[in-house]
C-alpha cells in the first residue's frame, strides 16, 4: 500500500536553517502538504505543493519536490525556537478521500 | 482558527465499555474525518463521512463506528473498548476533494483504555 516516510528527529540550532525530509510511493499523488503540530493542539497546514512544481516558497517555508524519486523536503530559514513541533507531510489525489500522512519529524530547536 | 470542537478532550475508560466522541463544527464543511494518532504510525484515517448520514470506512475502521445526523456534528463510537484503542483521536473537516484539500484539524481528544 501507499506509504510516507519521515525521520522522526531533527535538532537544530536557533538561527539555522532546518531541512526535514519525507518520501512518499504513490505516484498518483496530485497534491503534497506540509503540516505543524504543535503540543496538545491538532494540525495546521502550513504550505502545499502541486505534484507538477519542484519549488515553492513561502516567506520563510521552501518546499522542494523530486517527483521523480519521490522526495519531498520542508526548508525552514532562520529557525527560532517558536518553530519547535511535529512536522508531518501528507499527500493527496485531487478528487479522492486519499490523505496518507508521514509519521511525523519532531523537530527541537535549541537556543 | 476554524471553528472545530472535540469532546470530552480527555478520557480514560475500562476495556468492554462503550465510548463516544463528539466532533462539531461551526464551518459548514461538507467532509469530515476521525484519525488517531499513535507514534511511530503518524495519522491514521478510520471512518470519514461525505454529507450527513454518509459516511465509509478508512484505514483502520476495525472496531470503530460513525453517525453523522446533521452537518456539523461526527460521531465516533467504540463499541467495546480495547486496550489497543489507547490512543489521541483528531477530527478533521475540509470543503473540497479537488484540489489542493486542505483539512483543519481538532484540537484532540486523548483516551485512555485501562
Amino acid at each position: 500500500g501507499e506509504d510516507v516516510e519521515q525521520s522522526l528527529f531533527l535538532s537544530v540550532r536557533e538561527g539555522d536553517s532546518s531541512v526535514i525530509n519525507c518520501t512518499y510511493t504513490d505516484s498518483s499523488s496530485t497534491y503534497l502538504y506540509w503540516y505543524k503540530q504543535e503540543p496538545g493542539a491538532g494540525l495546521q497546514l502550513l504550505t502545499y505543493i502541486f505534484s507538477n512544481m519542484d519549488m515553492k516558497q513561502d516567506q520563510r517555508l521552501t518546499v522542494l519536490l523530486n517527483k521523480k524519486d519521490k522526495h519531498l523536503s520542508l526548508r525552514i530559514a532562520d529557525t527560532q525556537t517558536g518553530d519547535s513541533a511535529i512536522y508531518f507531510c501528507a499527500e493527496s489525489t485531487s478528487g479522492t478521500y486519499k490523505y496518507i500522512f508521514g509519521t511525523g519529524t519532531r523537530l527541537k530547536v535549541l537556543a | 482558527d476554524a471553528g472545530i470542537t472535540q469532546s470530552p478532550r480527555h478520557k480514560v475508560t475500562e476495556t468492554g465499555t462503550p465510548v463516544t466522541l463528539r466532533c462539531h463544527q461551526t464551518e459548514n464543511h461538507r467532509y469530515m474525518y476521525w484519525y488517531r494518532q499513535d507514534p511511530g504510525h503518524g495519522l491514521r484515517l478510520i471512518h470519514y463521512s461525505y454529507g450527513v448520514k454518509d459516511t465509509d470506512k478508512g484505514e483502520v475502521s476495525d472496531g470503530y463506528s460513525v453517525s453523522r445526523s446533521k452537518t456539523e456534528d461526527f460521531l465516533l463510537t467504540l463499541e467495546s473498548a480495547t486496550s489497543s484503542q489507547t490512543s489521541v483521536y483528531f477530527c478533521a473537516i475540509s470543503d473540497r476533494l479537488a484540489g489542493a484539500n486542505e483539512q483543519f484539524f481538532g484540537p484532540g481528544t486523548r483516551l485512555t483504555v485501562l
